[in-house]
């Protein structure tokens, strides 16, 4: 079965960082390009970031670019998202999403259950 | 960045009726876009890939259409349980979604 699963979520101040985890089972993570998409409170969704399967491609939201970094570890099955520079912006479930892609169309295939990072003083 | 926009923001409906929900892009997609369903508490999942093709899982009454810059998911028959929000989600340039329809029970 399919799991991913966010830790690392919490308050933090404006201005700090947080670092999120995604920890992947029941497929070969390293096959798979990931994604980062987040959601504010009462709000629709937002994708934030993308990482290929494994040549190093990085993609990132123009709202989140130079505050935030993703990587991950293909040894570990694990994805990251570095998050500095945080504002109150920035408030929302935080959503690892599995890219699945189809003869030539790709789509978001399973999502974790969220981590929620509030930014507040 | 390529814009989707969603029509209605919100329907009424009650169990056993049609829905017909509407996603325009602002530039051709193609058929790279697909529909996602998120209930309450819950993250969103894959309804429909590549504008027309169920999802592993989906049941039959939901199908979508379209090409280019106008799309439809439509439920042939409301369950109990498809009362949600619904969004579509492009990937011809980077990913982004429309900003979502509700389903509410009238």
């Amino acid at each position: 079965e399919v799991q991913l699963v966010e830790s690392g979520g919490g308050l933090v101040q404006p201005g700090g960082s947080l670092r999120l985890s995604c920890a992947a089972s029941g497929f070969t993570f390293s096959n798979y390009n990931m994604n980062w998409v987040r959601q504010a409170p009462g709000k629709g969704l937002e994708w934030v970031s993308y990482i290929s399967s494994s040549t190093g491609m990085l993609y990132y939201a123009d709202s989140v670019k130079g505050r935030f970094t993703v990587s991950r570890d293909n040894a570990k099955d694990s994805l990251f998202l570095q998050m500095n520079s945080l504002s109150a912006e920035d408030t929302a479930v935080y959503y690892c999403a599995r890219e699945y892609c189809d003869g030539g169309t790709c789509s978001f295939d399973y999502w974790g259950q969220g981590a929620l990072v509030t930014v507040s003083s | 960045e390529i814009v989707l926009t969603q029509s209605p923001a919100t329907l009424s409906l009650s169990p056993g009726e049609r829905v017909t929900l509407s996603c325009r892009a602002s530039q051709s997609v193609g058929t790279f876009l697909a529909w996602y369903q998120q209930k309450p508490g819950q993250a969103p999942r894959l309804l429909i890939y590549g504008a027309s093709n169920r999802a592993t899982g989906i049941p039959a009454r939901f199908s979508g259409s379209g090409s280019g810059t106008d799309f439809t998911l439509t439920i042939s028959s409301l369950e109990p349980e498809d009362f949600a929000v619904y969004y579509c989600q492009q990937r011809s340039s980077w990913w982004t979604f429309g900003q979502g329809t509700r389903v509410e029970i009238k």
